[in-house]
């Protein structure tokens, strides 16, 4: 069965500090992996996919993530983190069933 | 496009009360994703639905979850009798196609549910 794993449950930072956020996934065949954010009181949004081609993905707002298919993983990242990247971060994963598997969540706080 | 529509926003209700949550997806999606959010379990699954038909149940917590979709623009979930562990953010999602790289899952609002 797919599963997600995100390692840090609560990360806080100082802003410009470098974000790193871990993501692991299960599943043996073929993924397509995300990354959602959730602001403060509001609904998911997508920052991220992959699916194919460069495992190094860019999305909105300066997000990054990396795709390693031998460690099962796709770490989000962000050089400089903001006071306004304070929000919820979930990992997830599609097999080619089409369900859509969510890790934990990641909470960053970003202290100005 | 007016995005994923969800209602109610919020509801409150007494324990042993049936609860509707109502969803209509963005027009043209043939996908449809209901999903709770608690802090213990974070975003888990319920049901999915594919050109009107549930694919995948399996996360539904038990029978007194049930969910429909007798057409391409309305999906429910209901719970009866509801419970206060029922407790949640129930979010709906819909996407076009879950195989393409075009594809991208649109959330609704969701709909806090509280059960006293």
């Amino acid at each position: 069965a797919q599963s997600v794993s995100q390692h840090n449950h609560h990360v806080i930072l100082s802003e410009a500090a470098s974000l790193e956020l871990g993501c692991n996934y299960s599943y043996g065949g073929t993924v397509n992996l995300f990354w959602y954010v959730q602001y403060p009181g509001q609904h998911l949004q997508l920052l991220l996919k992959y699916f194919s081609g460069d495992p190094l993905v860019k999305g909105i707002k300066g997000f990054e993530a990396e795709f390693i298919k031998s460690k099962f993983s796709f770490n989000l990242r962000k050089p400089s983190v903001q006071w306004s990247d304070t929000a919820e971060y979930f990992c997830a994963v599609t097999s080619n069933t089409g369900k859509l598997i969510f890790g934990q969540g990641t909470t960053l706080q970003v202290k100005p | 496009d007016a995005g994923v529509i969800q209602s109610p926003r919020h509801e409150v209700t007494e324990m042993g009360q049936e609860v509707t949550l109502r969803c209509k997806p963005i027009s043209g999606h043939d996908y449809l994703f209901w999903y709770r959010q608690t802090m213990m379990r974070g975003l888990e699954l319920l049901i999915y639905f594919n050109n009107n038909v549930p694919i995948d149940d399996s996360g539904m917590p038990e029978d007194r979850f049930s969910a429909k979709m007798p057409n391409a623009s309305f999906s429910t979930l209901k719970i009866q009798p509801s419970e206060p562990r029922d407790s949640a953010v129930y979010f709906c999602a819909s996407s076009r196609d879950v195989f393409s790289g075009a594809n991208v899952l649109t959330f609704g609002a969701g709909s806090r549910l509280t059960v006293l």
